[in-house]
């Protein structure tokens, strides 16, 4: 069965540094997600990617945060100066279009700042 | 913010049926009823989804109601594998569409 692939499962980072989190989504799907989950707490919409741009983002994902599919099968998240409190799994999804369709997520990969 | 209600917690026996009820009160008459599950921190599993008909896959069965107010979802053989946080979510599930996760329930399969 077709997967959400995420690398890295784990990372540990500086505070202040920058963290390039990726995801190789199902390959004929084309939206993209980053949801995130601090420990303890709800799975929380980040952003959502379509036809190479932003259609939407939460208050959360402000100006540290960027998206890119750099190639056909890679889609990252970028984090450009860590804080602490962006410790957190982050979950990468995906979806093909069509009404009522299912949005498929990744195994997540866990930040944590230091 | 989650648009369903659903209780914290509850136990099941091994083996014998699990029913996880759902209200939605205020869904909308194009959106659908999505069950996820989140078993110990790794990525939301998908489950099932439905509009207004019964559904049942090779995971379980979905019971809508008539006015599509409330839902459940039945796992019919619960096992230990099946511990986990089951999330019940309404999204329009049109081209682009996010899903609100609320706290869910906590099931917790007992042998």
């Amino acid at each position: 069965e077709p997967e959400v692939t995420q690398t890295p499962s784990h990372q540990v980072t500086q505070m202040g540094q920058e963290v390039i989190l990726r995801c190789v989504p199902i390959s004929n799907h084309l939206y993209f997600y980053w949801y995130r989950q601090i420990l303890g707490q709800k799975v929380e919409f980040l952003v959502s990617f379509y036809n190479n741009e932003i259609s939407e983002k939460s208050e959360i994902f402000d100006d540290q945060f960027s998206v890119e599919r750099p190639d056909g099968s890679n889609f990252t998240l970028k984090i450009r100066s860590t804080k602490l409190e962006d410790s957190a799994m982050y979950f990468c999804a995906s979806h093909r279009t069509s009404s009522g369709n299912t949005i498929y997520f990744g195994e997540g990969s866990w930040l944590t700042v230091v | 913010d989650a648009k369903t209600t659903q209780p914290p917690s509850m136990d099941c026996a091994e083996g014998r049926a699990a029913n996880l009820p759902c209200n939605h009160s205020t869904i909308s008459g194009n959106e659908y009823v999505y069950w996820y599950r989140q078993i110990h921190s790794q990525g939301p599993q998908y489950i099932i989804h439905g509009l207004k008909n019964n559904e049942t896959n090779e995971m379980a069965s979905l019971i809508i109601t008539e006015d599509r107010k409330s839902s459940t979802l039945i796992l019919p053989h619960a096992t230990l594998r099946d511990t986990a946080v089951y999330y019940c979510i309404v999204s329009s599930g049109s081209n682009d569409y996010k899903l609100s996760f609320g706290a869910g329930t906590t099931v917790t399969v007992r042998a």
